[in-house]
This record gives C-alpha cells, sequence and structure tokens, in this order.
C-alpha cells in the first residue's frame, strides 16, 4: 500500500522567491515518484517524474526535485517563481514493480504575488 | 503529437438525463483512466481498463458506467446526472509496462448539471 501526505494545501509567494512543495509518502516497495502540475479547467501536466538512479529530478518550468528514501519526501523546488506558476500542483506515488494505479495527494494550491 | 483527447469540454445536462463523455488517445497505451475531480480536490479514480479488463473502483457509484469498444476510444456514461455529479471528468493514460509509465491525462470535461 502506499499513501502520500502534501503539507499546506495553498503555499504563497512572491515573484522571484523560493518556491518549495513538500511531498512525503509511505510505500511498502520502492516507489516511483511524480509531480503535476493544473492549471484552471485543464488537465494535469507531468512536470518531472522519479524512478530510479539519480536522486535530484529536473523537470520543465525550472522545477526539480529531490527524493530522499531516508526521509521519504519529495519536495518540489524552483528556485524564483513567476506568475505563470500559479497553479495546482499533485505529488502522485505508485508502487513498483507492475502496479499501474497511482495514489495522489491532496493537492497545494501555489499563489504567486507580484 | 501523441495525445489524450476529450470531448466535449464543456457539458451541460439537466438532472436526470444521461450524458455520455469520450476519451480517445493516439499513445497505443493499454491502460485507460477516468478520474472526477471536483473543486479544489485530488482527482479520484473512478474506473480503469487494463486492455478490455474493467475495474470498477469500490465506491464509485453504480450511476456511472463506461465503455472501451477499442484501444483509443473510453466513454463514460452517467445514467441519471444528479446535482452532485458536477465536476470535472478527466481522462488519463499509461503504458502498464517499463518504469516510465506516468499518466497522459486529457484536458478534461467539466459536466455542469441544472
Amino acid at each position: 500500500a502506499q499513501s502520500v501526505t502534501q503539507l499546506g494545501s495553498h503555499v504563497s509567494v512572491s515573484e522571484g522567491a523560493l518556491v518549495l512543495l513538500r511531498c512525503n509518502y509511505s510505500s511498502s516497495v520502492p516507489p516511483y515518484l511524480f509531480w503535476y502540475v493544473q492549471y484552471p479547467n485543464q488537465g494535469l501536466q507531468l512536470l518531472l517524474k522519479y524512478t530510479t538512479g539519480a536522486t535530484l529530478v529536473k523537470g520543465i518550468n525550472g522545477f526539480e526535485a529531490e527524493f530522499k528514501k531516508s526521509e521519504t519526501s519529495f519536495h518540489l523546488t524552483k528556485p524564483s517563481a513567476h506568475m505563470s506558476d500559479a497553479a495546482e500542483y499533485f505529488c502522485v506515488v505508485r508502487l513498483s514493480g507492475g502496479s499501474y494505479i497511482p495514489t495522489f495527494g491532496r493537492g497545494t494550491s501555489l499563489i504567486v504575488h507580484p | 503529437d501523441a495525445m489524450v483527447i476529450q470531448n466535449p469540454r464543456y457539458q451541460v445536462t439537466q438532472f436526470g438525463k444521461p450524458v455520455t463523455l469520450s476519451c480517445s488517445q493516439t499513445l497505443n497505451h493499454n491502460v485507460m483512466y477516468w478520474y472526477q475531480q471536483k473543486s479544489s480536490q485530488a482527482p479520484k479514480l473512478l474506473f480503469h481498463y487494463y486492455d478490455k479488463d474493467f475495474n470498477n473502483e469500490a465506491d464509485t457509484p453504480d450511476n456511472f458506467q463506461s465503455r472501451r469498444p477499442n484501444t483509443s476510444f473510453c466513454f463514460l456514461d452517467i445514467r441519471s446526472p444528479g446535482l452532485g455529479d458536477a465536476a470535472m471528468y478527466l481522462c488519463a493514460t499509461s503504458s502498464a509496462t517499463g518504469p516510465h509509465n506516468e499518466q497522459f491525462f486529457g484536458p478534461g470535461t467539466r459536466l455542469t448539471v441544472l
């Protein structure tokens, strides 16, 4: 079984500030981890993913995330927020070993102030 | 470009009047999913297909049904929509094989029930 916890339903930052969205997971086997972004009235778009290998993964739009097994975390960061980053972000975990049913975090709404 | 297409993008129906939402994909993925997403919530899995094998989530109401006539197409039928069924409906696909099988989402259909 697996679960995902996203700390903070809303995160507010100023334009140009660091973005940090937190995600912790629990998994009985090595997980695959994903971050998706959803803009209003749109579907979800993959930002980045961790499957195996390098624990620091880079994604689109300047985002990156680091898989920390000891902390069971997969936090999403971006050095400098843009107004266009305002959206809903979902952390998703899927078990390795053939599972194709992912578990979603509840989502974090990123608000960017000018 | 390979993609997931949902039609229509916006659907208005009347209370109790059956409605069908459609999804098509050009990715040739063998897994297709239907999600219901209400405002400020994570997507909730309704059911999924692994090839032709249908898998219903335990808490999906009987009012919701699905058809997958071939690999490319999948339909969501809501037999008697209630006001509580107003939501965004998301279709997604993934390949069941390989570690990098993230989900690909369509743009969604926003359902309004009058």
